[in-house]
């Protein structure tokens, strides 16, 4: 099965700053991920898929990027809104599999 | 507008069965491939079944974890789609999410979750 590795497991910081979180996949996934915001108690939801194809109603300071097996989640002057916990997955055929997860906290 | 519901989640102890049911609407079923995800705090997000249209002949794809024991199947008529689970196990425990993932397998649309524990 292809690993997902996301970093970093935490991130602090404030409302205005702008942050990346990276994920890297244990094989080649060309294009084939997909980017989640899940926020406390609710359902996933999708932000990215395709690496960088901004879902439908998803601001413009989201920003998915990468290839191969490096992949990042850019967030430009965040909002509080935004905070919550962020997942990859790649979308190369089954078994699909998930990253551990980034905890976006206010500062 | 998209709307999955699952139902049947609730306490089951080791090595007993439950089926979880997911109505959906706001899109044409038959046309759809479904997936199952779950999530629990050990093991974070893991995707566990898929089933796909008629078109693909209902073909259907499990986690490693979950094969031979888990069923995923579907009722287009009724447009829901089942997970059977059987000989469960204290590490099946978690919320299970109904979802649809459009062309590419990245699942736009989720349920709101149906909470499973297994325990004694």
């Amino acid at each position: 099965d292809i690993q997902m590795t996301q970093s970093p497991a935490s991130l602090s910081a404030s409302v205005g700053e702008t942050v990346t979180i990276t994920c890297r996949a244990s094989e080649n996934i060309y294009s084939y991920l997909a980017w989640y915001q899940q926020k406390q108690g609710k359902s996933p939801q999708l932000l990215v898929y395709n690496a960088k194809t901004l879902a439908e109603g998803v601001p413009s300071r989201f920003s998915g990027s990468g290839s191969g097996t490096q992949f990042s989640l850019k967030i430009n002057s965040l909002q509080p809104e935004d905070f919550g916990s962020y997942y990859c997955q790649h979308h190369y055929g089954t078994p699909y599999t998930f990253g551990g997860g980034t905890k976006l906290e206010i500062k | 507008e998209v709307k999955l519901e699952e139902s049947g989640g609730g306490l089951v102890q080791p090595g007993g069965s439950m089926k979880l049911s997911c109505a959906a609407s706001g899109f044409t079923f038959s046309d759809a491939w479904m997936d199952w995800v779950r999530q629990s705090p050990e093991k974070g997000l893991e995707w566990v079944a898929e089933i796909r249209s008629k078109a693909n002949n209902h073909a259907t794809y499990y986690a490693e974890s979950v094969k031979g024991r888990f069923t995923i199947s579907r009722d287009d008529s009724k447009s829901s789609v089942y997970l059977q689970m059987n000989s469960l196990r204290a590490e099946d425990t978690g919320i299970y999410y109904c979802t649809r993932p459009l062309t590419g397998a990245w699942f736009a649309y989720w349920g709101q979750g149906t909470l499973v524990t297994v325990s004694a």
